[in-house]
């Protein structure tokens, strides 16, 4: 079984729809990050968690919220999807103290706003 | 300026073939500095890190060079399983050392 699971992993939505995607982690790592992948501009950080009580903006939250409901888990929340949105969402996990310790990442989510 | 600066590619090449990636980063703080490989519409994964002395993992080399800011990726013996997108990933400047990510550069074997 994957170590960093994704659902869905494919989803299209309209425009002002409420998404969730959800991420799992089977690797005991305490530090989980929101990532989106656009063609041309690599990956961004969205948010990211350091713990069940610490969640903390990347450098593209806006729009975006999430909820670390337990160490195992942290979901990514469009409240009201637009299309610029359309992009590759991965869920990534890392254990280390600082981030020069490996990230795994989940599959992706392929997101289709119309 | 982006932070993290790659030549997209696609680089073409056959097999057997030596090919070498640079990357480009403008944060002199920057610490810790990564390649990833990532196939077509798949996760990216950790291809192997860069240390300040240079280090090798079979056929890959990467190699720092801190005062003119750049890393490096020497793929030897190119392997048509070598053909995906390779990032160059370094960390940034904010207390938690936020990993940047290069937009990558495509790799193309061919028999």
């Amino acid at each position: 079984d994957a170590d960093v699971t994704q659902t869905p992993r494919n989803r299209i939505t309209k425009t002002g729809k409420r998404i969730m995607l959800e991420c799992s982690q089977t690797k005991g790592h305490d530090r989980m990050y929101w990532y989106r992948q656009d063609p041309g501009l690599g990956l961004r950080l969205i948010y990211y968690s350091f713990d069940v009580k610490d969640i903390n903006k990347g450098e593209i939250s806006d729009g975006y919220s999430v909820s670390r409901q337990a160490q195992a888990k942290f979901s990514l929340s469009l409240e009201s999807a637009i299309p610029n949105q359309t992009a590759l969402y991965f869920c990534a996990t890392s254990g280390g103290i600082g981030a020069a310790n490996e990230q795994f990442f989940g599959p992706g989510t392929r997101l289709t706003v119309l | 300026r982006k932070e993290v600066e790659q030549d997209p590619g696609p680089f073409n090449v056959p097999e057997g073939a030596t090919v070498a990636f640079n990357c480009t980063y403008s944060n002199s703080a920057s610490q810790s500095f990564f390649w990833y490989r990532q196939d077509c519409r798949k996760e990216p994964k950790l291809l192997m890190s860069v240390y300040s002395s240079g280090n090798e993992d079979g056929r890959f080399t990467a190699q720092l060079n801190r005062a003119s800011q750049y890393i490096s990726l020497l793929i030897r013996d190119s392997k048509l399983s070598d053909s995906a997108t390779y990032l160059c990933v370094v960390t940034g400047n904010t207390g938690f050392q936020k990993l940047v990510f290069g937009t990558g550069t495509r790799l193309l074997v061919s028999p």
